[in-house]
């Protein structure tokens, strides 16, 4: 069946300049996160969606930082007034719901450079 | 302190070695672990769960030790295709956030 997928999968933009970045989760999945992750570094969480409660936005760097998911399925990232350090790859995933199921799958990842 | 940490490596090690790598994780009350694998470039998958008896998994063989909050993953007969950067994950629940470490670089070399 069909992956996560995420668009654009690159994406240059001007500093401050505002970008959306998309990701649309495996069907059926209710967890979905939002990573960053820079060059040769790990991932840094960002955003956590799970179901109808309220996401868990405690990885976000800035109040630049915003997510939505809408209908529980399709979520948009938005950076507003984006900055150099903002460059790196938006990596999304989602998991299924239940006990046990824990197993994130990812989509391949926005690459946004902000020059 | 950062909640899950790894030693960033690079490991270098000859085709067919066995290597080892640790992860320590700060929160106790962490319920469920996994390693997931990343190649250059592409997105995380998963390579394994790390259940509190251990497990392995052909050639990988995965540790979790409560006590001293570490799990460890254990690579026998390594292989050229085994490079690639391995993500130590924590989970608190089943409901809350999963936490990835940095990642530790494995190379293998002919």
């Amino acid at each position: 069946g069909a992956g996560v997928s995420q668009s654009p999968s690159n994406k240059v933009t001007e500093k401050g300049k505002d970008v959306e970045l998309r990701c649309d989760p495996i069907s059926g999945h209710t967890a979905l996160y939002w990573y960053r992750q820079s060059l040769g570094q790990g991932l840094e969480f960002l955003i956590y969606f799970q179901g109808n409660s309220a996401p868990d936005k405690s990885g976000l760097p800035s109040d630049r930082f915003s997510a939505e998911r809408t209908g529980g399925s399709v979520s948009t990232l938005t950076i507003q007034r984006t900055q150099q350090e903002d460059s790196a790859v938006y990596l999304c995933a989602s998991s299924e719901p239940g006990q046990g199921k824990n197993e994130q799958y990812f989509g391949p990842g926005t690459r946004l450079t902000v020059t | 302190r950062k909640e899950v940490e790894q030693d960033p490596g690079p490991f270098n090690v000859p085709e067919g070695a066995t290597v080892a790598f640790n992860c320590t994780y700060s929160n106790s009350a962490s319920q469920s672990f996994f390693w997931y694998r990343q190649d250059c470039r592409k997105e995380p998958k998963l390579l394994m769960s790390v259940y509190s008896s251990g497990n392995e998994d052909g050639r990988f063989t995965a540790q979790l030790n409560r006590a001293s909050q570490y799990i460890s993953l254990l690579i026998r007969d390594s292989k050229l295709s085994d490079s690639a950067t391995y993500l130590c994950v924590a989970r608190y629940s089943s409901a809350s956030k999963i936490i990835f470490g940095s990642g530790t670089r494995l190379s293998i070399r002919p």
